[in-house]
């Protein structure tokens, strides 16, 4: 059973340009969630999407936006990009329910210059 | 809200010596607890996870038993490889549809044969 992949592995951007991060969650799993993972602030939720919704929503800026489409799979648009939003851009799934755990693509090194 | 707590790492530990590591949380309701570990350049795979109160998860010879009465869910393992080396996460989820993961800091495991 495929996994969830995350495209690109790898992604170096300018100041000021803006960057898309796409997931592909497992097969049958209809939610989506994105973290961004950075030395100093840890592990925090950016937002989820299910069926096409966004659910939920963490702290972050307008600058960071999602969308889900029809077959599940998302993606995250950062515009204006910042020094700061340099970090590795995780992709969960997950059955509806939270219960079943979240299953973790292997991310997006996003650096920023 | 809620939150979780890890002990501050990194742990060093000689091959085959006995692993715990502390995990504590805050949380309204009755949460589904979790351990992820993430290995150097890689996303992050769950290693275990509980749903209710004195349920025991484990897996790969690790464990932790979800303590409603002190708030924890405490990994242990009885004899760590070289191969554990890696930064574990203790998460929570308020078990509610939508609902993020929310993690504590990470605690860094190195085994040293």
């Amino acid at each position: 059973k495929a996994g969830v992949t995350q495209t690109p592995r790898y992604l170096i951007k300018t100041r000021g340009q803006q960057v898309t991060l796409s997931c592909s969650p497992i097969s049958g799993h209809r939610s989506v969630s994105w973290y961004q993972q950075t030395p100093g602030q840890g592990l925090q939720f950016l937002f989820e999407y299910f069926s096409e919704t966004q659910r939920n929503k963490g702290n972050f800026p307008g600058r960071f936006s999602g969308r889900q489409f029809s077959n599940s799979r998302s993606e995250m648009n950062v515009s204006t990009l910042e020094l700061g939003d340099s970090a590795l851009y995780l992709c969960a799934s997950s059955l509806e329910s939270p219960n079943y755990g979240y299953t973790f693509g292997s991310g997006t090194r996003l650096t920023v210059v | 809200g809620d939150s979780v707590t890890q002990m501050e790492g990194p742990v060093t530990l000689s091959e085959e010596a006995f692993l715990t590591i502390n995990c504590t949380y805050t949380a309204t309701g009755y949460p589904s607890l979790f351990w992820y570990v993430q290995y150097p350049g890689e996303g992050l795979q769950l290693l275990l996870k509980a749903t209710k109160a004195d349920d025991k998860g484990s897996n790969k010879g690790f464990e932790a038993t979800y303590r409603k009465e002190t708030t924890s869910f405490h990994l242990e393992k009885g004899s760590v490889q070289v191969s554990d080396s890696a930064v574990y996460f203790c998460a929570l989820t308020p078990n509610q549809a939508g609902t993020a993961l929310i993690f504590g800091k990470g605690t860094t495991l190195s085994v040293s044969s």
